[in-house]
């Protein structure tokens, strides 16, 4: 079946410091690849995502690339605020699956100041 | 445009009882999705209704099931509460057959089983 691994966290970073949070998958087909991002108290919120391979989604500084050789999905971010603290889940959907959505185990990120 | 919202926002019952979670979706969605997600892990998809029928289900008994009204609302009903059922329980919506089907989440209900 299909799966999504992240990096553990908590990551903990100084204010303006690289972002990079691991994310890898297993799936039988093409699937499509999402970040999304949960705010202390809150649902999930679509981040970026990218549908096939080679395609790199971004939005608000953060960047990921589709990589089909490596079944990665790694998210970055060239300079974190503390703003940006909060769990980051990386998903992937695959058409076939009646369109369910299967999420990594999430990673914390805390933004020191 | 009107985004996915759920109700209640918090809830606590007690072992044994039953329980009716809701969902409006996003206008111009037709499809409604529900995930469980437990304290400290990801969201687990329980199932999902399009054009009022089932389609797809996880690896949920059929103690959690499920209704999509006509206006594309929903609901969540999970029977015979158990003591792991206490999770933040997410409803998605997205529109199926749309140039994409991105899924949005609302805010979530917190179900608290005592």
């Amino acid at each position: 079946g299909n799966s999504v691994t992240q990096m553990e966290g908590p990551v903990t970073l100084s204010e303006e410091a690289f972002l990079t949070i691991n994310c890898t998958y297993t799936a039988t087909g093409y699937p499509s690849l999402f970040w999304y991002v949960q705010y202390p108290g809150e649902g999930l919120q679509l981040l970026l995502k990218a549908t096939k391979a080679d395609d790199k989604g971004s939005n608000k500084g953060f960047e990921a690339t589709y990589r089909k050789e490596t079944t990665s999905f790694h998210l970055e971010k060239g300079s974190v605020q503390v703003s940006d603290s909060a769990v980051y889940f990386c998903a992937l959907k695959e058409g076939d699956a009646g369109n369910m959505l299967t999420f990594g185990g999430g990673t914390r990120l805390m933004v020191k100041p | 445009e009107t985004g996915v919202t759920q109700s209640p926002t918090h809830l606590i019952k007690t072992r044994g009882q039953q329980v009716t979670l809701r969902c409006s979706s996003q206008s111009g969605h037709n499809t409604v999705s529900w995930y469980q997600q437990a304290l400290g892990q990801g969201p687990q998809f329980i199932f999902q209704y399009y054009r009022e029928e089932e389609n797809g289900r996880g690896n949920f008994p059929p103690r959690f099931s499920g209704l999509q009204f006509p206006n594309y609302s929903s609901e969540l009903n999970v029977n015979a509460l158990e003591l792991d059922d206490s999770a933040l329980y997410l409803c998605a919506s997205s529109l199926k057959g749309g140039a994409t089907d991105t899924q949005y989440f609302g805010p979530g209900t917190r179900l608290t089983v005592l």
